[in-house]
């Protein structure tokens, strides 16, 4: 089935330790994204990209780091800057074109729980 | 820059009660509208969507309806069921270019939907 894929849906981090997220996506979306959510504070968006090879800082960049070499992956990476990283992480990508169906689609995969201990 | 403002905490309808959640946005482009459902433990899904000003997204009994002249998104239901607690996110999303429809989501704070029996 089609579909963004999360992994792992649990990870700790040792204080200093750098970790990376995996997302992956078999739905032929040039665009994919990575939210982060906290409560009260709805979704934040941390990095995308349009398309292969290249991608935008967002909102609350610091502390992170994708790289974007393959259009089905987008990892995510959680450095040792990163001074809050405890959260849920979201990727999510869309078909962002309205001549290819289904068009303007976006979908979120099952989100990642990050926790520092 | 582009902002959504969104009924916040929670909102704790009877079944079989109308539901008005609202939904306020600012922008200087001609965004695309939608609403997002998440339930418990995982990532939200695209519940409605209205592409243009005067477009109305359903789904499932909901309603909103894009009106740019209030800049207002609410979501409405004439009689919830308790099938349909979760939170409920509204978002707007600008557009990089022409040729696209969709560009980063930028999301409200979220609204606790809980239907009693």
């Amino acid at each position: 089935d089609g579909g963004i894929t999360q992994s792992p849906k649990y990870l700790f981090r040792k204080e200093g330790q750098n970790v990376t997220l995996s997302c992956e996506q078999n739905l032929n979306h040039d665009a994919m994204y990575w939210y982060r959510q906290d409560p009260g504070q709805g979704l934040r968006l941390i990095y995308y990209s349009q398309i292969v090879n290249d991608f935008q800082k967002g909102d609350i960049a610091e502390g992170y780091s994708v790289s974007r070499e393959k259009k089905e992956s987008f990892p995510l990476t959680v450095t040792s800057a990163q001074k809050n990283p405890t959260a849920f992480y979201l990727c999510a990508s869309s078909n962002n074109r309205a001549d290819i169906p289904p068009g303007n689609t976006i979908y979120f995969g099952e989100g990642s729980w990050l926790t520092v201990v | 820059g582009d902002s959504v403002v969104q009924t916040e905490g929670q909102v704790l309808p009877s079944e079989g009660d109308s539901l008005i959640v609202n939904c306020s946005y600012e922008t200087t482009q001609y965004p695309s509208l939608f609403w997002f459902v998440q339930y418990p433990g995982e990532g939200p899904q695209l519940h409605l969507k209205a592409m243009k000003a005067n477009d109305k997204g359903r789904n499932k009994g909901f309603e909103a309806m894009y009106r740019k002249e209030t800049t207002s998104f609410h979501l409405e239901k004439d009689s919830v069921q308790e099938s349909d607690s979760a939170v409920y996110f509204c978002a707007l999303s600008d557009r990089p270019n022409r040729g696209s429809t969709l560009g980063r989501l930028y999301f409200g704070r979220g609204t606790q939907l809980t239907v009693w029996p």
